[in-house]
């Protein structure tokens, strides 16, 4: 257990439709990265927050976007909906240690399916 | 062409054989290195992790990167079952405050039969 959690585990949704995936970091994590997994394309980095604030960008699309709260859990939202979204999404969490060696911790993903 | 080129496989071994695993990248850049094991259905848990050229070994696992060619390896020395899994290389070029984003290979799935 890498102590990131992801609600929910599984979605099934239709086309044009929007949801919304949790991701709570590990405690202490200031960053959180969202990657997007399919079988085409392999792990995606989306984006990152750190500590509440973006701090890149990757392959993310104008329909999806994303958000750090306070408390450092992020939502990742998907509007919008097109079968090509159908994937796994995992979050992130890390936190720069004192010794220079930084860990992307990995959720367990969420796995979504658009019909 | 991608910026992390890996062999899917997949690649079937038997009990005990030793394992080679490779990325190849095309981003001078990368600084940090990192293998990933993907059981599946579960994310991605890190294995390894290096710092610009050289080895770093821990256990049965061995890591290299040879700079010059843009070449990483992973080595699995007397593999077990349990190893059966996908292999995701990892990589980044960012250092600042945070790791930054990360570079993955597609993953090589393996099987270690007994």
């Amino acid at each position: 257990d890498s102590g990131v959690t992801q609600t929910p585990k599984h979605l099934i949704t239709a086309t044009g439709q929007r949801v919304t995936l949790r991701c709570s970091p590990r405690s202490g994590d200031l960053s959180v990265y969202w990657y997007q997994q399919s079988l085409d394309q392999g792990l995606q980095f989306l984006i990152q927050y750190y500590n509440g604030e973006e701090r890149a960008k990757g392959n993310i699309l104008e329909r999806f976007s994303a958000q750090q709260f306070p408390d450092l859990h992020s939502e990742l939202n998907l509007s919008s909906l097109e079968l090509g979204d159908s994937a796994l999404y995992f979050c992130a969490s890390s936190v720069a240690p004192r010794d220079g060696q930084e860990t992307q911790y990995f959720g367990p993903g969420t796995r979504l399916l658009v019909l | 062409q991608k910026e992390v080129e890996q062999d899917p496989g997949p690649l079937s071994v038997p009990e005990g054989a030793i394992v080679s695993l490779n990325c190849t990248y095309s981003n001078s850049a990368f600084q940090y290195f990192m293998w990933y094991r993907q059981y599946s259905r579960k994310g991605p848990e890190l294995l390894m992790y290096t710092y610009s050229s050289g080895n770093k070994e821990d256990g049965r696992f061995t890591a290299q990167v040879d700079k010059s060619s843009k070449y990483i390896s992973l080595f699995i020395r007397d593999s077990q079952p349990s190893d059966s899994a996908t292999y995701l290389c990892a990589m980044s070029a960012d250092r600042g405050s945070t790791l930054g984003r990360l570079y993955f290979g597609r993953g090589t799935q393996l099987t270690v039969w007994p």
